[in-house]
């Protein structure tokens, strides 16, 4: 089936440390969702993308859906030892479809 | 909080028994999504519900059915089962169920042990 390619697979960094992940797919994209799951929880949405080349931003987060639209990334500015967890890159590849395919996950890990 | 509510939390039982995984998902929200995370495979789309019709199918065995009944609320049987079927199951829900904007919520999880 459809999958992503999600990188790194983990992230060793110090506090105060900014934090890049990314997505690629050979699929075209939809819409583009980054998730956060903390251990023993459900995936939290963090960002949704819409548009090829849209660049948001929640809080100190940012992600842009690629031009392609077959790629994303997500950053996390000034990391803090709460952002500890695994980050998932989520794609739709079409309007009628709304299941989502997921990437393998970025587990990020915070030096205070 | 995102509102989806699963139940129950934690599931252990034998191979060859049927357990039911309930899902009630955010009020206003007609779609329900079941998913599977294990380690190997990741978060894999199992099924989809709208508004209590199924409207597609993913990666789902056979031994596994589901339903989304009038209330909206949403039950994953699995039965038959195998050690392999040990994993997270979680149910996701968004308004529609398709189209732009189709943000999904994720429920906390059921996590279930096969012995």
């Amino acid at each position: 089936g459809q999958q992503l390619n999600q990188s790194p697979q983990s992230m060793f960094i110090q506090e105060g440390e900014d934090v890049s992940m990314n997505c690629t797919s050979s699929s075209i994209f939809n819409t583009w969702l980054w998730y956060k799951q903390d251990p023993g929880e459900g995936p939290v949405l963090l960002i949704a993308l819409y548009k090829a080349g849209e660049l948001t931003s929640n809080g100190r987060l940012t992600a842009q859906f690629g031009i392609t639209r077959k790629d994303s990334f997500l950053n996390i500015s000034a990391s803090i030892p709460s952002d500890v967890g695994i980050y998932f890159c989520a794609g739709q590849l079409g309007r009628s479809q709304g299941n989502l395919i997921f990437g393998k996950g970025t587990k990020l890990s915070v030096k205070p | 909080d995102s509102g989806v509510t699963q139940t129950p939390k934690h599931l252990i039982t034998a191979t060859g028994q049927r357990v039911t995984l309930r899902c009630s998902p955010r009020s206003g929200d007609l779609s329900v999504y079941w998913y599977q995370q294990s380690l190997d495979q990741g978060l894999q789309f199992l099924i989809q519900y709208y508004n209590g019709e199924e409207r597609a199918k993913g990666n789902i065995l056979e031994r596994f059915s589901a339903q989304q009944f009038p209330d909206l609320h949403s039950e994953l049987n699995l039965s038959s089962l195998e050690l392999g079927d040990s994993a997270l199951y979680f149910c996701a829900s968004s308004v529609l169920g398709w189209g732009a904007y189709n943000e999904q919520f994720f429920g906390p999880g059921t996590r279930l042990t096969v012995l």
